[in-house]
């Protein structure tokens, strides 16, 4: 089934600069790559996905980037601001499913004033 | 509109209690699913109805586990015999339809606490 590894497990940045996480997949099958954010003691609200006919997805300050061939995509926050503080779960499709999700563990984001 | 809806929001049981948990999705969506989510860990599939039916329940960790939607609407996820090691909190999200691509909208959970 599908595998899905994300890193890194947190990540502290300072107001301004950028945030890269990482996802690996290992279902070459897989082609719907959504990336959801939860904030603490929230509910995961999707953010931004990418389908796998496409590298690159931009959406004001977050973008995904997808590698087919490599099988792993990344989530790009230019511009961080505090309010961007939350984990951030990557996630691809069970293989064979029909929607169902296989979430990675999760990147604990803080964003420092 | 509403969004996708749980009650309760907290439950307390006791080792060896039946729970119910229940799920309101969002009007007119044909997909709901149950994901469970340890404290430091991303949300993990339990079951999918597409429409009334369970379309697949292979997240299920064992028979204690059930869960139906007889309306193809609420959802009541139901955990017989409890244990400790059911402590999280259960998540429900509904979408549009079935399938990659469709959002999944997620709702608060309910967060259990078996003792």
């Amino acid at each position: 089934g599908e595998n899905v590894e994300q890193h890194p497990s947190t990540l502290s940045v300072q107001e301004g600069d950028s945030a890269v996480i990482k996802c690996t997949y290992s279902d070459s099958a897989s082609n719907y790559f959504p990336w959801y954010k939860q904030e603490l003691g929230k509910r995961p609200q999707l953010i931004i996905d990418i389908r796998s006919n496409v590298g690159e997805k931009k959406d004001q300050r977050i973008a995904v980037t997808l590698n087919k061939t490599a099988k792993h995509f990344s989530l790009h926050i230019t511009e961080t601001q505090p309010e961007d503080s939350a984990v951030y779960f990557c996630a691809a499709p069970s293989a064979g499913s029909q929607g169902n999700l296989i979430f990675g563990k999760g990147t604990k984001l803080s964003v420092k004033p | 509109g509403a969004g996708v809806s749980q009650t309760p929001s907290n439950k307390v049981t006791e080792k060896g209690k039946y729970v119910e948990l229940r799920c309101d999705p969002i009007s007119g969506h044909t997909a709901l699913y149950w994901y469970r989510q340890s404290l430091g860990q991303g949300p993990e599939f339990l079951i999918y109805f597409q429409g009334t039916g369970a379309a697949d329940d292979s997240g299920l960790p064992n028979d204690r586990f059930f869960a139906v939607r007889p309306e193809g609407s609420v959802s009541t996820l139901k955990i017989q015999r409890t244990e400790r090691g059911d402590s999280a909190v259960y998540l429900c999200a509904s979408s549009a339809q079935v399938g990659d691509y469709n959002e999944q909208f997620f709702g608060p959970g309910t967060r259990l606490t078996v003792l």
